[in-house]
């Protein structure tokens, strides 16, 4: 299982809004809505912050959204604050009881 | 409350094999599948494979199939996910993760990690 396609870097100024994308295929983003994100800040445990494509885990803040459209999976985090500079991973259920990570993403808030 | 507690840091010599803990509480053990995942320094997030809750089926990573065995001690609510045959490469942060339900879905709860290394 390859894994997902993830830009490398975003960046953004505080109070701004920035959309993270997830590119798949059809047997893993494309063929269900078991499309989670993680939010890791360094030496840290990654933290769920959207799972099932577009729903928040108690306690998450909504400033964190989720979409899929397609083979393409989008994180976007609105009103940005310095705390949600850190690396964001998406993951994606491939079927056969297998998941699949994306490369990760380095969000800096300028 | 809700938290998973893995092992220490282990250093292991090229060729030896690993064996890593990851004891749960705050919650019914059984009711929610257990994967792992792991990170080498620097890299993404890896995931290895996983236990399901009720039977405790398993499935694994191509990239690890016959190199690493996840198990469980239901009566401990404790998970194990042991690797043989290591080798520096395998150097990494390995993490459990509790799944939000026992068929698969994401991963809501993890532990602290465990830091192994190998090297001779």
């Amino acid at each position: 299982q390859s894994a997902l396609t993830q830009p490398a870097s975003v960046s953004g100024s505080p109070g701004q809004s920035i959309t993270i994308s997830c590119t798949g295929t059809s047997s893993d983003v494309g063929s269900n809505n078991l499309v989670s994100w993680y939010q890791q800040h360094p030496d840290k445990a990654p933290k769920l912050m959207i799972y099932e494509a577009n729903k928040r885990p108690s306690g998450v803040s909504n400033r964190f959204s989720g979409s899929r459209s397609g083979n393409t999976a989008s994180l976007t985090i609105s009103g940005l604050q310095a705390g949600d500079e850190a690396d964001y991973y998406c993951c994606a259920y491939a079927g056969g009881y297998i998941w699949v990570f994306g490369g990760g993403t380095k969000l800096t808030v300028l | 409350q809700v938290q998973l507690v893995q092992s220490g840091a282990e250093v292991k010599k090229p060729g030896a094999s690993v064996k890593v803990s990851c004891k749960a509480s705050g919650y019914t053990f059984t009711s929610h599948g257990l994967h792992w995942v792991r990170q080498a320094p620097g890299q993404r997030l890896e995931w290895m494979g996983w236990i399901s809750g009720g039977n405790g089926n398993t499935k694994y990573s191509q990239k690890f199939q016959g190199r690493v065995t996840i198990n469980r001690d239901t009566s401990a609510s404790t998970a194990y996910m042991e690797m043989s045959s290591l080798r520096s490469e395998d150097t990494a942060v390995y993490y459990c993760a509790r799944d939000l339900v026992a068929t698969g879905d994401a991963f809501d709860i993890w532990g602290q990690g465990t830091m192994v290394t190998v090297s001779s």
